[in-house]
């Protein structure tokens, strides 16, 4: 079965401020790989997806994503936080007929 | 706007006592989801649909149900609600290939008295 790990649940930085969420999976197929937020009352919408191709990937916003096979990561990255970047990320793995989430990183910026 | 509709967005009940969430779409995708999410935890895959066949995870408990009477909407039926069924249930749906991109609902808040 597939897994995927997010850590620092909770994430508190300052506008301007650069972002790393990190993602790690476990998974032995192809991987197709997701990162959703969720912002403050709204529904969890996706932010940028890797099924192949080049392993840097833009999502929406001015996030992006690097796929790095040997080390099973996807990490999430954004150099310069605004206030309206506070949400909750979940990194997302497709395998096995389902897509299973992380846990979760709350990410809060500080205006 | 195309999108997913969950009603009711909060919804109270009584232990034991039997209730169903709601789940309507308008992208006409094929394949609709149910997932649990308890605080702070990772979304949970309970079920879905590809059209009208039913795959059931292997942990959901049978207290789960799920009904899908057409293209546009899906039901999640709870027999006898326990404290620990109070989640957030979410709706999603995608195109037949399920590594595409998942559509989610606003949520549904179940608490449990």
């Amino acid at each position: 079965a597939q897994s995927v790990s997010q850590h620092n649940h909770h994430v508190i930085l300052s506008e301007a401020a650069s972002l790393e969420l990190g993602c790690n999976y476990s998974y032995g197929g192809t991987v197709n790989l997701f990162w959703y937020v969720q912002y403050p009352g709204q529904h969890l919408q996706l932010l940028l997806k890797y099924f192949s191709g080049d392993p840097l990937v833009k999502g929406i916003k001015g996030f992006e994503a690097e796929f790095i096979k040997s080390k099973f990561s996807f990490n999430l990255r954004k150099p310069s936080v605004q206030w309206s970047d506070t949400a909750e990320y979940f990194c997302a793995l497709y395998g096995n007929n389902r897509l299973a989430f992380g846990k979760g990183n709350q990410v809060v910026v500080i205006p | 706007d195309a999108m997913v509709i969950q009603n009711p967005r909060y919804q109270v009940t009584q232990f034991g006592k039997p209730v169903t969430l709601s789940c309507s779409q308008t992208l006409n995708h094929n394949v609709m989801y149910w997932y649990q999410q308890k605080s702070s935890q990772a979304p949970k895959l309970l079920f879905h649909y590809y059209d009208k066949d039913f795959n059931n995870e292997a942990d959901t408990p049978d207290n789960f149900q799920s009904r899908r009477p057409n293209t546009s909407f899906c039901f999640l039926d709870i027999r006898s609600p326990g404290l620990g069924d109070a989640a957030m249930y979410l709706c999603a749906t995608s195109r037949p290939s399920g590594a595409d991109t998942q559509y989610f609902g606003p949520g549904t808040r179940l608490t449990v008295l």
